[in-house]
């Protein structure tokens, strides 16, 4: 049973740089036809889609985002982490990382961590 | 950039059947796909490309499209569907995906 698990600080100041890792167990990150994504949820809002890597590291971002956002892959440590430049209080949100099986970079999630939350707070 | 809408809420009495509506300009090109977020819990699957239906899904979930509106159907809701419920597509050339804002389903 593939299981993803995040990982990273739970407070991040303003103007610096949120990282977050997703840990991958039960299965290989380097399976063909797996995205992995950033999905993240402000306190009480919806949810907002940040970015997808392939395994090869082939990337595709939210274009609101995309010029603070750096989806990376390390398949020795199987996992993928996230890098969110510049933050601000409007970054604070739960965080979650996701598979989406099915073989495409915009395709259903159909596998979810539990989410981590991260405040952005001075 | 592309949105998708949805309605805030939708309400229902429990055995009715509960329609939730997401409407996107590039939904008769883009698959649409639907969540369920109970409070607290990551969000899980419950339909894909339109209207399939995951493994372990009960058959009372169903979705369609139609033009740039694609629903999900409840039908004879329990008590246990009361969650938040969320679309999510692309936009219509296939760069970045987008969610809809979500629906709270209430059951009466």
């Amino acid at each position: 049973q593939l299981q993803l698990q995040e990982s990273g600080p739970g407070l991040v100041k303003p103007s610096e740089t949120l990282s977050l890792t997703c840990t991958v167990s039960g299965g290989s990150i380097s399976s063909s036809s797996y995205y992995w994504g950033w999905i993240r949820q402000p306190p009480g809002k919806g949810l907002e889609w940040i970015g997808s890597i392939y395994y090869s590291g082939s990337t595709y971002y939210n274009p609101s985002l995309k010029s603070r956002v750096t989806i990376s892959v390390d398949t020795s440590k199987n996992q993928f982490s996230l890098k969110l430049s510049s933050v601000t209080a409007a970054d604070t949100a739960v965080y979650y990382c996701a598979l989406a099986v099915a073989g495409t970079p915009l395709d259903a999630f159909d596998i979810w961590g539990q989410g981590t939350m991260v405040t952005v707070s001075s | 950039s592309y949105e998708l809408t949805q309605p805030p809420s939708v309400s229902v009495s429990p055995g009715q059947t509960a329609r939730i509506t997401c409407s996107g300009d590039a939904l008769p090109k883009q698959y649409a796909y639907w969540y369920q977020q109970k409070p607290g819990q990551a969000p899980v699957l419950v339909i894909y490309k339109d209207s399939e239906r995951p493994s372990g899904i009960p058959e009372r979930f169903s979705g369609s499209s139609s033009g740039t509106t694609v629903t999900l159907t409840i039908s004879g809701v329990q008590a246990e569907d009361e969650a938040d419920y969320y679309c999510q597509s692309a936009d219509s050339s296939g760069t970045y995906a987008v969610f809809g804002g979500g629906t709270q389903l209430t059951v009466l």
